[in-house]
């Protein structure tokens, strides 16, 4: 049982180029999370999904995309990337069947955008 | 979503209990309180949640009060690897309540 696994740890971009940030979970967990994490911030919301086929809108979602055509996967994509989107992304997954349970996050990928 | 107001920072000396208030006047009556952890560079760590009852397990325990609009979380013997942003959270169950929105936590510091 690996949980939520993210990759990859660290990726510097050129400002302007695109990638998509990879996330897996093998908990068949239903709701999943894109977090960003600024340097002495707490985390924000970019993107959520609540199951296969259904993504929402978080608190900062603007820059990027995401999908779930999966239960296991939830990729975020940036398409052309610019120096404000350095930060720190955490990716997170729940479950709710059966009751009410916490969030599992991921390790974190380190982005840097110049 | 409601809010919650916690303390910048705290201090504790190892091997003490430490308190970590918040406040969330403005939940509402489906809403749980949750707690999380960051230690340095990692992901956050689920620690605890409740509704009504105060709730213990074995990293932590959970008092609410009665009007449910203030909580503390009680980490019973502090060790330094205690040290870490505490994250009080209220949230919903199920559809999009179910999200996790994050303030800026209390960094407790531990000191040996």
């Amino acid at each position: 049982n690996a949980g939520v696994t993210q990759t990859p740890k660290f990726q510097v971009l050129k400002t302007g180029q695109s990638m998509t940030l990879q996330c897996a979970q093998d908990m068949n967990h239903e709701y999943m999370s894109w977090y960003r994490q600024d340097p002495g911030m707490g985390l924000r919301l970019i993107h959520y999904s609540v199951g296969a086929g259904i993504t929402d809108q978080g608190e900062v979602p603007n820059g990027y995309n995401v999908s779930r055509s999966t239960t296991e996967d939830f990729p975020l994509r940036l398409l052309s990337a610019a120096p404000s989107q350095t930060s720190v992304y955490f990716c997170a997954s729940s479950s709710i069947s059966g009751g009410v349970y916490g969030y599992t996050f991921g390790s974190g990928t380190r982005l840097t955008v110049v | 979503d409601a809010k919650t107001t916690q303390p910048t920072s705290m201090d504790c000396a190892e091997g003490r209990a430490a308190n970590l208030p918040c406040n969330h006047s403005t939940i509402s009556g489906n809403e749980y309180v949750y707690w999380y952890r960051q230690i340095h560079s990692q992901g956050p760590q689920y620690i605890i949640h409740g509704l009504k009852n105060n709730e213990t397990n074995e990293m932590a325990s959970l008092i609410i009060t009665e009007d449910r609009k203030s909580s503390t979380l009680i980490l019973p013997h502090a060790t330094l690897r205690d040290t870490a942003v505490y994250y009080c959270i209220v949230r919903g169950y199920g559809g999009a309540t179910n999200k996790l929105i994050f303030g800026t936590g209390t960094l407790l510091a531990v000191q040996p």
